[in-house]
């Protein structure tokens, strides 16, 4: 069965980091690019970037840019988000999606909490 | 900036049809624009339900269809059913620079 898996809930203080892992199973891992798409609570999605998993190579948005990194392990079939100096505003859902220009597969999303 | 614009909200009869649009502020949506649909209801992560503007998942019901109309990305519900209540997100792709932006979603009643 096809899915990500993705790590519990966090709750961090401003202008920490938090790092969130996605887990692939039940497909070829290198195949399909992972997308990382984030919901502030009552608002849309907004999308923060993308990983190759094939050849680790990254795409951010220009929000984003400084303070974010996606990586990869192969070896686990997992990818990581970072993101860095965390705000309030960065208080939101992190989803991670499958995408071979369809987004067909979710994550079921790990909240994270910026609180003092 | 660039900027994705959906109506905000629609409301539809049981059995109505209606149609969602998706535009974009730098130019005209087009097949290469990847659009893609999302259907979202509380609580739960975004279903995908069109894919390439035009193409529909395994799952997705018959009576979606997605199309592309006037440089705008369109989602048509045919025959609504209450079960399409939900919050509906598009995304396109800006292949200049390579990311994606989502519009701000519609959300359907149906009455």
């Amino acid at each position: 069965q096809v899915q990500l898996v993705q790590s519990g809930a966090e709750v961090k203080k401003p202008g920490a980091s938090v790092k969130v892992s996605c887990k692939a199973s039940g497909y070829t891992f290198t195949r399909y690019y992972i997308h990382w798409v984030r919901q502030a609570p009552g608002q849309g999605p907004e999308w923060m970037g993308l990983i190759n998993p094939g050849s680790g190579g990254t795409t951010y948005a220009q929000k984003f840019q400084g303070r974010i990194s996606m990586t990869k392990d192969t070896s686990t079939s997992t990818v990581y988000m970072e993101l860095r100096s965390l705000r309030s505003e960065d208080t939101a859902l992190y989803f991670c999606a499958r995408n071979f220009d369809d987004f067909d597969i979710w994550g079921q999303g790990t909240m994270v909490t910026v609180s003092s | 900036q660039t900027v994705v614009t959906q109506e905000p909200s629609l409301t539809v009869s049981p059995g109505g049809t209606v149609t969602l649009t998706c535009s974009s502020s730098s130019r005209a949506v087009t097949s290469g624009s990847s659009p893609n649909w999302f259907q979202q209801k509380p609580g739960q992560a975004p279903r995908a339900l069109i894919y390439s503007g035009t193409k529909k998942h395994s799952w997705t019901p018959a009576r979606f269809s997605g199309s592309l109309l006037g440089g705008k990305a369109a989602l048509t519900v045919s025959g609504v059913q209450p079960e399409d209540e939900a919050d509906y997100y598009c995304v396109l792709y800006y292949g200049g620079a390579q990311f994606w932006v989502f519009g701000g979603g519609t959300t359907l009643t149906v009455l």
